[in-house]
């Protein structure tokens, strides 16, 4: 167990809906990332925030956006969802506000858009 | 750009095995590289993680080398188990982490 939580497990939604996914890191961890897993694209960094701030952003589309709140927890929303956004959703936190150190993943939440 | 090139899988092996799992990495910088590892229905969890260059990151049996002058960090086991069967990720962190496509390792009884 690396700590992180992620709710919810798994989400069926159809396209053109909007769904949030949500994240808890680590007590102590200011900072969270959000990656998306899918079978063509493999492993791919979103977005980055520290302490309530965005820090980085990577490959992440328009339709979705991040927030991180006061208490650290941090939310994903995917909006106007297409057949592709079908993805294992996952998020790590860490210590820094860097990249470099060790980041702790959660369990995942795996969306299927129908 | 930041990039991570990896083995492809997937890989078969029979227990007992020696493992290895080839890693380059493409950087401007001076990156941490790390090898994260999946398990069936889990997230990511660390391995294991080398910063600087020659140092050696060892976990589980398993172990991998900085190499800055092949641009390499190969995961290593002397003798793999069954349950080793995993997806392995390497990666390498600059500003941000940057994976690999992951390597399916299968160990047979």
């Amino acid at each position: 167990d690396s700590g992180v939580t992620q709710t919810p497990k798994h989400l069926i939604t159809a396209t053109g809906q909007r769904v949030t996914l949500r994240c808890s890191p680590r007590s102590g961890d200011l900072s969270v990332y959000w990656y998306q897993q899918s079978l063509d694209q493999g492993l791919q960094f979103l977005i980055h925030y520290y302490n309530g701030e965005e820090r980085a952003k990577g490959n992440i589309l328009e339709r979705f956006s991040a927030q991180q709140f006061p208490d650290l927890h941090s939310e994903l929303n995917l909006s106007s969802l297409e057949l592709g956004d079908s993805a294992l959703y996952f998020c790590a936190s860490g210590t820094g506000d860097r990249g470099r150190e060790t980041q702790y993943f959660g369990p995942g939440t795996r969306l299927l858009v129908l | 750009g930041d990039s991570v090139t990896q083995m492809e899988g997937p890989v078969t092996l029979s227990e007992e095995a020696f493992l290895t799992i080839n890693c380059t990495y493409t950087a401007t910088g001076y990156p941490s590289l790390f090898w994260y590892v999946q398990y069936p229905g889990e997230g990511l969890q660390l391995l294991l993680k080398a910063t600087k260059a020659d140092d050696k990151g060892s976990n589980k049996g398993f172990e991998a080398t900085y190499r800055k002058e092949t641009t390499s960090f190969h995961l290593e086991k002397g003798s793999v188990q069954v349950s080793d069967s995993a997806v392995y990720f390497c990666a390498l962190s600059d500003n941000n982490l940057f994976f690999g496509t992951g390597t399916r390792l299968t160990v047979i009884p």
